[in-house]
């Protein structure tokens, strides 16, 4: 079991857009940690997405937004297209493990 | 461009050790904290081992903690990862990665990775 939650799975036609969650606690996200998220498309190794909650790196199209409200963590992507089917995941470090932990992954299905 | 190329995995026997390396390109290796992070079969990400940009410091999570030990070679551009006392649950793809500062910083994140070296713990 993962220390951060996200959904399994979740899913939008093209076009669409679709929110994924992550939730954690007060020893990670809770603490004030930052956030960070990658996309890692089948058969391929992870992408950095978003750093420090909504900062996107050169290259990231502005259809991918990260949000932080308190302890609400959350990755946007608007205008769904087929080439965004992959899975996610969040990263934060929790200060009771003394690491850096991931969520479980959510695969994002454009239907 | 930054390149990070893993290699060393292949299949080894419970107890047994294996030297895991990734050789670094397109960036000042030795100007940045480096670390590992494994993804087992169908599962998850789980962050494994960083090290500060000197080699200096070093920090591991708790299921490898006293088996894995990692180490880089500044004037090799490259990272290791020396695992001893192998398990089943040791299973599991292994990236290297690029973390974006010379220390090690709880805020870090990591913002290039390697294409991954399977690493296959069995009998």
């Amino acid at each position: 079991q993962s220390v951060l939650t996200q959904p399994p799975s979740v899913s939008g036609a093209p076009g669409q857009r679709v929110t994924i969650s992550c939730a954690g606690s007060s020893s990670n996200i809770g603490a004030g940690y930052d956030v960070h998220w990658y996309q890692q498309l089948p058969g391929t190794a992870p992408k950095l997405l978003i750093y420090g909650n909504i900062n996107r790196p050169s290259g990231v199209p502005d259809r991918f937004s990260g949000s932080k409200s308190g302890t609400s963590v959350s990755l946007a992507i608007t205008g769904l297209q087929a080439e965004d089917e992959a899975d996610y995941y969040c990263q934060s470090y929790d200060s009771r493990l003394t690491g850096w932990v991931f969520g479980g992954g959510t695969k994002l299905t454009v239907l | 461009e930054v390149q990070l190329l893993e290699s060393g995995g292949g299949l080894v026997q419970p107890g047994g050790s294996l030297r895991l390396s990734c050789a670094a390109s397109g960036f000042t290796f030795s100007s940045y904290a480096m670390s590992w992070v494994r993804q087992a079969p169908g599962e998850g990400l789980a962050w494994v081992s960083s090290i500060s940009s000197s080699g200096g410091s070093t920090y591991y999570a708790d299921s490898v903690k006293g088996r894995f030990t990692s180490s880089r070679d500044n004037s090799k551009n490259t990272l290791y990862l020396q695992m001893n006392s192998l398990r089943a649950e040791d299973t599991a793809v292994y990236y290297c990665a690029k973390t974006p500062t010379i220390a090690i910083l709880v805020g870090n994140w990591f913002d290039s990775w390697g294409q991954g070296t399977l690493v296959t713990v069995s009998s």
